[in-house]
């Protein structure tokens, strides 16, 4: 069973980095058959997917347009699990947070993306002085 | 601004069925596969729906999903008390490069 365990603070102070790490359990950041993606929601903007980090030989990262000059998303092998960093933050970016996995299955014929099987618990961030 | 069109609410009473509608574009539901996930307060969303029509184990059968053309649904029979929640709708955006969702349909059950 995938577990998805989210920590990090609840509380940023505008300007600064919003920091955010995804603890997997039941499978691996590296894995081939998976993409590891960071949600946001908040009531203005409602779900908004931010980016995602896989591997295919190589790191990968995809990045929403909203937000690409402000978020790293970093896997860590050794600990099994991903960062999210977001810099220079605003109140805007207020929002639950969360990780999610993206699986990719392949049959003889074709392959295809499921989006989400497995989510964190959410992680409420406020940005506020 | 969703990039996809659900309706706010739906309600409906215990054992009736109920329909959630997803409207998008040529650029993503008309080439994509549609998601549909359930949110409840607290707990981690939970997909019910992935490739349109498919669910995962676990799923009850009372949750099927259809898509026609730039639209998608999902359809709930059997309605339950427990299944008051929040139903998103996903999918990939080609014009965006980007996951995309639904505004979120709020269930409730008389």
């Amino acid at each position: 069973q995938v577990q998805l365990q989210q920590s990090g603070p609840g509380l940023v102070q505008p300007s600064q980095t919003l920091s955010l790490t995804c603890a997997i359990s039941g499978d691996i950041v590296s894995s081939y058959s998976a993409a590891w993606n960071w949600i946001r929601q908040s009531p203005s903007r409602g779900l908004e997917w931010l980016g995602r980090t896989y591997y295919r030989s190589k790191w990968n990262n995809d990045y929403a347009v909203s937000v690409k000059s402000r978020i790293t998303i970093t896997p860590d092998t050794s600990k099994n699990h991903l960062s999210l960093h977001l810099n220079s933050v605003t109140p805007e970016d207020t929002a639950v947070y969360y990780c999610a996995r993206q699986s990719r299955y392949c049959s003889s014929s074709d392959c295809y993306e499921v989006y989400f099987d497995y989510w964190g618990q959410g992680t409420q961030v406020t940005v506020s002085s | 601004q969703s990039m996809l069109t659900q309706p706010p609410s739906a309600s409906e009473t215990p054992g009736q069925r109920v329909i959630i509608s997803c409207s998008g574009s040529s650029s993503n539901i008309g080439t994509n596969y549609v998601y549909w996930s359930q949110h409840l307060p607290g707990t981690a969303p939970k997909l019910l729906i992935y490739r349109n029509n498919q669910r995962p184990s676990g799923v009850p059968d009372r949750f099927s999903g259809s898509k026609s053309g730039t639209s998608a649904s999902l359809a709930i029979s059997g309605l339950r008390s427990e299944d008051e929640a929040d139903y998103y709708c996903a999918t990939w955006d080609d014009s965006l490069s980007a996951v995309v969702f639904g505004g979120g349909t709020k269930l409730t059950v008389l």
